[in-house]
């Protein structure tokens, strides 16, 4: 049952690091959805893609924030020079369709920034 | 900007009862509603879904009600079960509010045996 998977799972970095966050999305689905978790608060959206394109990136802070899903590969999440905020779950969820309600979760990298 | 609120952050209910799980919303363009569940170290799952045309939807134990004209949901689980045990996620989008789910901050429900 290869669900979302993504990895790693817990990722500690320095600040100024580079962080990379990797989804692979269930097989077949070709949308995928990032989010952020910071804590307590609820998930919010962050970016969403369709193989090799950006749909919708209006949840992505600015600067230091990037996604991508390429043709082959799993969709990666890379936040630059990392800092204490950025300490939170990200979650990436996948979708056949790009129906909001079909969209299955992964179960998160846990990103911690000393 | 809290689209969407969930105000307890934890509930307990002894195992049997009725858990009811409260959500609002504020955003009038809003016609989808969901429910997720989430375990510890897992992502959301799916629980039950209403969309604005209804304003009651059931699946087993589950059952969702909206009411419009107060931009309030709710879940209720009936009976209440131990493995009911998580944090619940109520999640809101619309047809005219772009690519992405609205969710609020989480009701962590704990059932007692």
């Amino acid at each position: 049952n290869a669900g979302v998977m993504q990895n790693p799972r817990h990722l500690v970095r320095r600040r100024g690091q580079e962080a990379r966050l990797r989804c692979s999305p269930v097989k077949g689905h070709s949308h995928v959805y990032w989010y952020r978790q910071l804590p307590e608060e609820g998930l919010k959206f962050m970016v969403y893609l369709q193989k090799e394109n950006i749909i919708d990136e209006s949840g992505m802070p600015k600067e230091r924030f990037s996604a991508e899903f390429p043709k082959e590969g799993p969709s990666i999440l890379r936040i630059q020079q990392v800092v204490r905020g950025d300490s939170a779950a990200y979650f990436c969820a996948s979708s056949l369709t790009g129906l909001l309600n079909e969209q299955f979760f992964g179960p998160g990298t846990r990103l911690t920034v000393l | 900007d809290q689209q969407v609120k969930q105000n307890s952050p934890s509930l307990s209910v002894q195992e049997g009862r009725i858990s009811i799980l409260n959500c609002d919303y504020t955003n009038s363009m809003f016609d989808y509603f969901l429910w997720y569940k989430k375990y510890p170290a897992e992502g959301p799952t799916f629980l039950i879904s209403i969309s604005s045309i209804k304003d009651k939807n059931e699946d087993g134990r589950f059952t969702v009600f909206l009411n419009k004209s107060a931009k309030h949901l709710s879940l209720h689980i009936v009976p209440s079960q131990p493995g009911d045990s998580a944090v619940y996620f109520c999640a809101a989008s619309g047809t005219k509010t772009g690519n992405q789910f609205y969710f609020g901050t989480g009701t962590s429900l704990t059932v007692i045996p």
